[in-house]
Parts: C-alpha cells; structure tokens; sequence
C-alpha cells in the first residue's frame, strides 16, 4: 500500500511570505511528482509536475524533489490570498501508470 | 470545449436506493477515472478505464460498478447506496494510461446516503 503524508494544515502566512508545502511518500519506485491546487468547493487543477531530483520554477511555484529522502515539497514565493486552496502531492510511478495515490492535501491560507 | 462534465451536480439518496452518476469529456482523451473524495482523505481512485472497453477496480471499488460507454463516457453505479458513500465524486480524464499525464477533472457530484 503506498502512502503519501502531507500535513493537513491549515498552513496560514501572510501575505508576501514564502509558503512551504510538503510531502513524503512510501514507494521507491516512484519517479515524479504531480501537485494539483484545489480551491473549496472546486475540483482540483494541476499546477506543477516534477521528474527529477533537484528543483524546478514556474512563476511564483517551486517545486524541489528529494528521491533518496523521498521528499517533495512545494514552495510558493510572494504568496497572495489568491493561493489560499488545499495542495494536493501525488507520485507517479511507471508500474502504476495514472492510477495516482494522493496524500490527503495541506490547506494553505494567504491572510492579507 | 467544455472538459469533463458531471451529472447530477448534488444527489440525495436513501439508504439502499440505487443511482448512476454521469461523466463525459470532449477532449478525445483515451483514459478516465472515478474518484471519492472525503473529509482530509484526499483523492482516492474508484475505478479506471484506460481506453474504451477496458476497465479496472482502483484502491475503493466496493459498492460500485462502472460502464465505459463509449470514449466520451464513463459511468459509476452505486447499486445499494450506503451512509458511508456519502462523499464528493469526480471524475477525470487523461490522454492515455501510460506515462505521466495531467488528469483534467469535472466539477464534481456531491452525494449524501441518509
């Protein structure tokens, strides 16, 4: 059974604060990373996916992964009230495919 | 395009009562799936259909069934409802099975089993 832990939060920084969001995770043999936002009462929306160790940008986003510590983190710089949602993490490994097991999600408030 | 869409929006069903919740998606995407989501559980996978006409049970297949209709549909029965199924549903698709994809997912259907 793999398992992906997240903090469940709530994560409140305030406005213009870097906010730190993290996972760890079970399965070795998982290669990369998926990091979906849900906003409440929303369906979630992929905003980050990384495959390698080290990290990797996308505006305000971070995403840094840690396979020997398997450890994967999201970082969001200048947070705005805007990024207050939950943050979901999810592995992908090849044997699965897209049959994703995602952690439970940290909700993240932005206070203005 | 409107995506995946889900139908009904909310549902209110009796214990033992039976329903089908309704997927569609207008991407030409060859994969979808069904999800349940609970309080702080996280997403956690019903069932999936890598391409049309196949089908497999994900981590919480009890008390369900699915229909690959077509390669626009997937559909999720709950042929007994039970207070325990109570939960927001959604449903997603994806290019293919293989190799890493962004899952694009509906707007979800709220259900409570009273």
């Amino acid at each position: 059974q793999k398992e992906v832990e997240q903090n469940s939060g709530p994560l409140s920084v305030p406005e213009g604060a870097i906010a730190s969001l993290n996972c760890t995770y079970s399965d070795r043999g998982s290669q990369s990373f998926f990091w979906y936002r849900q906003y409440s009462g929303k369906s979630p929306e992929l905003i980050m996916f990384i495959y390698s160790n080290g990290d990797k940008e996308d505006g305000r986003f971070t995403a840094q992964l840690n396979k020997a510590s398997q450890y994967v983190s999201l970082l969001i710089r200048d947070s705005q009230p805007s990024d207050s949602a939950t943050y979901l993490c999810a592995p992908y490994d090849n044997n699965a495919g897209n049959m994703l097991t995602f952690g439970g999600g940290t909700r993240l408030m932005v206070k203005p | 395009n409107a995506g995946v869409t889900q139908t009904p929006k909310f549902q209110v069903l009796k214990t033992g009562q039976s329903m089908t919740l309704q997927c569609a998606q207008d991407m030409n995407h060859n994969s979808m799936y069904w999800y349940r989501q609970d309080p702080g559980m996280g997403l956690r996978l019903i069932y999936y259909s890598a391409s049309e006409g196949t089908t497999d049970k994900g981590e919480v297949p009890n008390g369900y069934n699915v229909s690959r209709l077509n390669k626009r549909e997937f559909s999720l029965r709950l042929e007994s409802a039970a207070p325990s199924q109570t939960s927001v549903y959604f449903c997603a698709s994806s290019e293919e099975a293989g190799g890493p994809h962004e899952q694009y997912f509906g707007p979800g259907t709220r259900l409570t089993v009273t």
